[in-house]
């Protein structure tokens, strides 16, 4: 079976600030991994993935994410934190060979402090 | 294009009653998935289908079921609701059967009383 584990369920940064959310990952096979984000009553939108190519992988609005598969890790990061960068964001996992099911972590929210 | 949409955004209904949920994927995309995501969590699988054919479920119970049409749209149906289906259902649709290329929909607002 698949999982995700998001560290922390609120992660607050200053504006400007690196943004770190943390993601560790439990999968018997070479898995896929995804950050979504979700801004207030909205669905997801996907941020990055990777998918067995580069380890780091670069997603929309600046952010990156590296896979670690020592550490079993898919942290996400962004160099410089803006205000619109609040809302919540949940890692994911699948299995590449099976059918189209997404196990997401629990969240993190996170805040941007002026 | 147009991207997933649902229908409707919000509903309210009361326990035992029965609910419809509708999705129509993107254009061309053969795949459709629902998700349950319960207030304070992260989306919990429920469902896929992919031409027409279920291909994965979920540990949901019974009273959830689904279907996709020929136009590949699909219909999420929940029997008996009970408060704790209160959720907002994401609907996701993909060209292939493959997770990389999913793309999900605004979901709809479930709030059962």
């Amino acid at each position: 079976a698949q999982s995700v584990t998001q560290l922390g369920s609120h992660v607050s940064v200053s504006e400007g600030a690196l943004v770190l959310l943390r993601c560790n990952y439990s999968s018997s096979v070479p898995p896929y991994l995804f950050w979504y984000v979700q801004y207030p009553n909205q669905g997801l939108q996907l941020l990055l993935k990777y998918t067995s190519a580069a380890t780091l992988v670069k997603g929309i609005n600046g952010f990156e994410a590296e896979f670690k598969k020592s550490e079993t890790s898919f942290h996400l990061t962004k160099p410089s934190a803006h205000m619109s960068d609040a809302a919540e964001y949940f890692c994911a996992v699948s299995d590449p060979g099976g059918y189209q099911k997404v196990t997401f972590g629990t969240g993190t929210k996170l805040q941007v402090i002026p | 294009d147009a991207g997933v949409t649902q229908s409707p955004t919000h509903l309210i209904k009361t326990r035992g009653q029965h609910v419809t949920l509708r999705c129509s994927p993107i254009s061309g995309h053969k795949s459709v998935s629902w998700y349950q995501q319960v207030l304070g969590q992260g989306p919990q699988f429920i469902f896929q289908y992919y031409e027409k054919e279920e291909r994965g479920r979920g540990n949901f119970p019974d009273r959830f079921s689904a279907r996709q049409f020929p136009n590949y749209s699909s219909e999420l149906n929940v029997n008996a609701l009970l408060l704790g289906d209160s959720a907002l259902y994401l609907c996701a649709s993909s060209s292939t059967l493959s997770t990389d290329t999913q793309y999900f929909g605004p979901g709809t607002r479930l709030t059962v009383l």
